[in-house]
């Protein structure tokens, strides 16, 4: 147990679906993260909050439309995606953007694939 | 560009020691962390080096040479519970974490 959990944890969906990945922090974290990580490749940075502005974007397609309604929660809303985006999602929270140590609290992830 | 190496595959066995490396190129350096993720389960953290020398945990030790830009994981008396993805990530002069692909290390008895 984390403290970071994440739903769904499997997501099956057609190209023409909407749906949204959650993610929780119990940890008390003011920042939070949306990874992208795919087999055998190093984890993709997607978006960053920081006291629930968003402070990075790296050049994500908008598809892809991150949320951030209060510290604790962050959403990741999928619409009309390609089966290259079938990935383990992961969100993660650490106690500051661009802490001393960063350390990164992870959560199981959420398996998407993308028929 | 800036850029993780780190070995795609090892085997060990049981009650073993085993040494994972990670050579990276980086834009500056503000430290490097080590994550263990076992299949189907979260990344959790390991060891953090921002300091040249060797870091012990228990049976997880972590090295850094900054001027070479090396580091290596030690893992000593494994178990059949380490087998495990291990991420080695490095935070740039930007704090950015810049992440290698990961060596999945495969225990056997």
């Amino acid at each position: 147990e984390t403290g970071v959990t994440q739903t769904p944890r499997h997501l099956v969906m057609g190209m023409t679906n909407k749906k949204s990945l959650k993610c929780e922090q119990h940890l008390g974290h003011n920042a939070m993260y949306w990874y992208k990580q795919s087999a055998k490749k190093p984890l993709e940075l997607m978006f960053v909050y920081s006291l629930e502005e968003r402070v990075e974007n790296n050049s994500v397609p908008s598809r892809f439309s991150p949320e951030c309604p209060n510290s604790s929660h962050l959403f990741l809303h999928l619409h009309t995606l390609q089966p290259e985006d079938s990935a383990l999602y992961l969100c993660a929270s650490s106690q500051d953007y661009a802490s001393h140590t960063g350390e990164l609290f992870f959560g199981e992830g959420s398996r998407l694939t993308v028929l | 560009g800036q850029n993780i190496d780190q070995p795609t595959e090892m085997t060990a066995t049981e009650g073993a020691i085993v040494q994972i490396n990670c050579t990276y190129q980086t834009s500056g350096f503000n430290g490097l962390f080590w994550y263990q993720q076992h299949a189907g389960e979260a990344p959790t953290f390991l060891s953090y080096n921002v300091l040249d020398g060797l870091e012990e945990k228990g049976r997880f030790s972590s090295f850094l040479s900054r001027s070479k830009g090396y580091s290596y994981l030690l893992l000593k008396e494994l178990q059949m519970k380490d087998s495990a993805s291990y991420l080695c990530a490095v935070r740039d002069s930007n704090y950015q974490l810049i992440w290698g692909a990961g060596t999945k290390l495969i225990i056997k008895p």
